[in-house]
């Protein structure tokens, strides 16, 4: 069964420091794995999309890495801002499939 | 804004009623999906369109569900007898699909019901 595990569930860091969320799948054949940003009452918006030779991709503040021997990804955010506070979502994709396998999602806040 | 849209934001409803949902993708997305997302979890795959053609139906789509895509630009999702389980977000993502499976997916605001 295909599965995307996230960890931590909740994290809670203050403004301006650095964390690490982290992502391990057993999706297979593997296509692709996606990060996601929700804001609390709106939709997923995508961060970055990293296929099998991809080791890394940055999006401004956030950079992704993706181990595909271990099948472990990371979203590490920098200088995090009040305005990263949301849920973060690991997604996997299949080859040839077109559903998107999606894991529970680490809950941000940031504090002052 | 992704560009996504979907009416309603939200939606209460008395159990055994019918709702109906809409999106409207972005204009030139060939491909739209529907997704349900339960609080504290995922969104879970419901049904794809490509162009006005179903391609896709999870098993979580139970015969009291039904999705159209009539002219292959917006769609519609009906929930006949609702069950207090329905409650949920509804969202729509829309992509641009040309053949390979990185098209990022853009995401509507989503509708959330409310089954009494």
């Amino acid at each position: 069964k295909n599965q995307v595990e996230q960890s931590p569930q909740s994290l809670i860091i203050l403004e301006g420091k650095n964390c690490t969320l982290q992502c391990n799948y057993t999706v297979s054949p593997f296509s692709n794995l996606r990060w996601y940003k929700q804001d609390t009452g709106r939709g997923p918006v995508s961060l970055t999309i990293m296929t099998f030779s991809e080791n890394t991709k940055s999006n401004g503040r956030y950079t992704a890495t993706l181990d595909a021997d271990t099948k472990q990804s990371s979203l590490h955010i920098t200088a995090s801002q009040l305005s990263d506070s949301a849920s973060y979502i690991c997604v996997v994709s299949t080859i040839g499939g077109n559903k998107l396998t999606f894991g529970t999602g680490t809950q941000l806040k940031v504090e002052l | 804004d992704t560009g996504v849209s979907q009416n309603p934001r939200h939606k209460i409803t008395k159990r055994g009623q019918n709702v109906t949902f809409r999106c409207d993708p972005i204009s030139e997305h060939n491909r739209l999906y529907w997704y349900r997302q339960t609080l504290g979890q995922g969104p879970e795959f419901l049904t794809y369109f490509q162009n006005e053609a179903q391609l896709e139906k999870s098993r979580l789509l139970s015969d009291r569900f039904s999705a159209e895509r009539p002219k292959g630009s917006f769609s519609t999702l009906e929930i006949q007898r609702t069950e207090q389980g329905d409650s949920a977000m509804y969202l729509c993502a829309s992509s641009l699909f040309q053949g390979a499976s990185t098209d990022t997916q853009y995401f509507g605001p989503g509708t959330r019901l409310t089954v009494l």
